[in-house]
């Protein structure tokens, strides 16, 4: 079973500039979760998506961040315009109801660093 | 809200020792999963052990173990016989069985292996 893939794996922009994460989850999960991950620190929730329907967004920045799931699958991440204090890992994970306890499965994330 | 502390950002243990990896949290809910992640240097985080709140019995997972004190609110990981693989971040998590279903982590212990 392939895992949750994500890519770009590194990034590196200059402040103010846009950059787009994208996340492919194991297939048939319908929830997907966009972790951020600062330096130092746990990963943070920035949303959640139940298929393509967003469940929780309460943490995302969102005069900056947004997000989609287009047809339940794939997901995109976008950051615009970037700030010196979005250098962070991006995790993207998925899961499956019907899983006793719906264990979240972490893609490799993506390495962004703003300049 | 949940609150998730690892009082530890850094534990080292000999090869083939045991180490204690520690863990609180602070919930006002009695129906609530605690896990334990494992982040190796390449980011991909994976699950290592998880216990549901309701069950008294410690969970046991081949070499890793914890000690769930619930009372206490305390969930600490034992890592037996220690391998140089072992070494990587480890998270504390905290998900709730109520609402969605969002990990709440700690902000990590690192456990070097010393050979």
């Amino acid at each position: 079973e392939a895992g949750v893939a994500q890519s770009p794996r590194y990034k590196i922009i200059e402040k103010r500039q846009s950059v787009a994460f994208w996340c492919n989850p194991i297939s048939g999960h319908a929830t997907l979760y966009w972790y951020q991950q600062i330096l130092g620190q746990g990963p943070k929730l920035l949303i959640q998506f139940q298929n393509n329907g967003v469940v929780d967004d309460s943490q995302l920045p969102k005069d900056r961040f947004s997000a989609e799931r287009l047809k339940g699958v794939d997901s995109t991440l976008k950051i615009q315009p970037a700030k010196l204090e979005d250098s962070a890992v991006y995790l993207c994970a998925s899961s499956s109801r019907g899983v006793l306890y719906n264990e979240q499965f972490f893609g490799p994330g993506t390495r962004l660093t703003v300049l | 809200a949940q609150t998730v502390t690892q009082s530890q950002p850094e534990m080292s243990v000999q090869e083939a020792e045991t180490v204690t990896l520690s863990c609180t949290y602070d919930t006002s809910e009695s129906d609530y999963y605690l896990f334990w992640y494992k982040q190796p240097p390449s980011r991909q985080m994976i699950l290592v052990i998880r216990q549901e709140a309701y069950k008294q019995q410690n969970a046991t997972e081949n070499r890793f173990s914890v000690n769930f004190q619930k009372a206490a609110k305390s969930f600490s990981l034992k890592i037996s016989d220690s391998q140089l693989g072992d070494a990587a971040m480890y998270f504390c998590a905290y998900r709730s069985n109520f609402g969605n279903e969002k990990l709440t982590f700690g902000t990590g212990t690192r456990l070097t292996i010393i050979p």
